[in-house]
């Protein structure tokens, strides 16, 4: 059964900071997506990357994927109130008609 | 595009009674649909997978009996929650997938089920 594990689970940061977010998984990923949830709300996807090494950039979000394919980074710049909320890495598999396995989330807090 | 809603978007009920749940792709057509359940501060859990007129996939440890799934549409899939206890109480997400090859799934804002 594949794992993938986030770190940190908790972050609160002052507005205007950096951070980071890790996923790694057990297995190689089928197809990596990253999501923010807000609360009472459903996922919102950010990103989908496949290929390893790959590195994609939303506005202030940079994702990166590892070379093997098992691990991956968010970064946020300069980070904002509205960038509060539970992130998720999610694996899609596509073999198994495209569920998706979560990681355990990381709970973002920025404070203006 | 890519719009799934859900309703209710909250619902109490008294323990023992049925719940059903429905969830919508508004704008395509979801080959696929998925219902994950959330408890407070956790991540999603995937429970069942359902495709369009064939029966649902359930996730080990998902009592297929107590989970009623339906896909009778390609737009439309329900969840009834059946003889519920309030250790059912929890947040219910649906999502869609439209094209089978595609690796994305988009997501309903999910229904808070409070049993009491």
């Amino acid at each position: 059964t594949q794992l993938l594990e986030q770190s940190p689970q908790f972050l609160s940061i002052q507005e205007g900071e950096n951070l980071t977010v890790y996923c790694n998984s057990s297995s190689v990923f089928s197809s990596l997506q990253w999501y923010r949830q807000e609360p009472g709300e459903g996922p919102v996807l950010l990103v989908t990357v496949v290929t390893g090494g790959e590195v994609k950039k939303l506005k202030r979000l940079t994702f990166q994927f590892g070379d093997a394919r098992k691990d991956s980074s968010l970064h946020i710049t300069a980070a904002q109130p509205g960038d509060t909320g539970l992130y998720l890495c999610a694996d899609s598999l596509y073999n198994q008609g495209g569920k998706l396995i979560f990681g355990q989330g990381t709970e973002l807090s920025v404070k203006p | 595009g890519a719009v799934v809603s859900q309703h209710p978007s909250w619902v109490i009920c008294k323990s023992g009674t049925s719940v059903k749940i429905e969830c919508r792709s508004l704008d395509f057509q979801a080959t696929t649909m998925f219902w994950y359940r959330q408890f407070p501060k956790q991540s999603l859990m995937l429970m069942a997978t359902s495709n369009e007129g064939s029966k649902a996939t359930y996730e080990q440890g998902v009592e297929k009996d107590k989970f009623l799934i339906n896909h009778a549409s390609l737009t439309l899939s329900t969840l009834t929650v059946t003889s519920a206890h309030p250790e059912d109480s929890s947040f219910y997400i649906c999502s869609a997938r439209g094209q089978a090859g595609s690796y994305e799934q988009y997501f309903g804002p999910g229904t808070r089920l409070t049993v009491t």
